[in-house]
């Protein structure tokens, strides 16, 4: 299947810091990139989706402004979080896909595990 | 409301046994696709099977089979032959338009193969 990749794979940093997490597809162009938080044990909650040239959607409950994604090209997209805190500690899961909706599998990268001291 | 419902929070299976994970889904739409991932420790999503709404004969890869039962609305896992290797969460989704086929996830269910 095709490649989706992730940097970085772990981040650590202090309260009050910003963190960029890069998401690239690395064989094929991404009509859509999607950004997934997931806490230990649960399952994948679904932050935001975005388009490439196009501002991200955001899900309910998700800060547009904490949690600033970028979908410069068709094989990258980037998810910043702002002024971090212990609570945005978590496993970060971008995923990618092309071609039509329904019968698609979406591409996961490796993840990003997040830790604010 | 939830989409996909997964009882199992965790399952115990012997070596080389199958094992049946539950997925039950919900939806008024007619045209829906099922997915079944794998996630190990190591935390990357693997992909393992899709079915179709309207595929009438349920999905096979390897390993692993869907039971689809449209009325009921299952879509379960069968993982053949378990093998050590299959230790992991394992997570049913599913695409549909009044989702905006974006994925909705279940909450998983742990498998942990015995040797």
């Amino acid at each position: 299947g095709a490649v989706v990749s992730q940097h970085p794979s772990r981040v650590i940093c202090k309260s009050g810091t910003s963190v960029k997490i890069e998401c690239r597809s690395l064989d094929f162009q991404a009509t859509t990139m999607f950004w997934y938080r997931q806490f230990p044990k649960q399952s994948l909650m679904l932050m935001a989706t975005s388009n490439e040239g196009s501002k991200a959607t955001y899900e309910q409950g998700v800060e547009k402004d904490k949690f600033l994604i970028n979908h410069a090209s068709l094989t990258l997209s980037t998810l910043t979080v702002t002024s971090a805190h212990p609570e945005d500690s978590s496993f970060y899961i971008c995923s990618a896909e092309a071609g039509d909706y329904l019968h698609n599998e979406q591409f996961f990268g490796p993840g990003t595990r997040l830790t604010v001291l | 409301a939830q989409k996909i419902t997964q009882t199992q929070p965790g399952m115990f299976v012997q070596e080389k046994e199958a094992v049946t994970l539950d997925c039950t889904y919900d939806t008024s739409d007619q045209s829906y696709g099922l997915f079944w991932y794998k996630q190990p420790s190591s935390g990357e999503m693997i992909f393992l099977i899709y079915q179709g709404s309207y595929d009438e004969q349920n999905a096979t890869e390897g390993r692993y089979s869907l039971n689809f039962q449209k009325a009921r609305k299952s879509a379960n896992l069968v993982i053949s032959a378990s093998q050590l290797g299959d230790s992991a969460m394992y997570f049913c989704a599913m695409r549909d338009r009044s989702n905006d086929y974006k994925l909705s996830f279940g909450a998983g269910t742990t498998v942990t193969v015995r040797a």
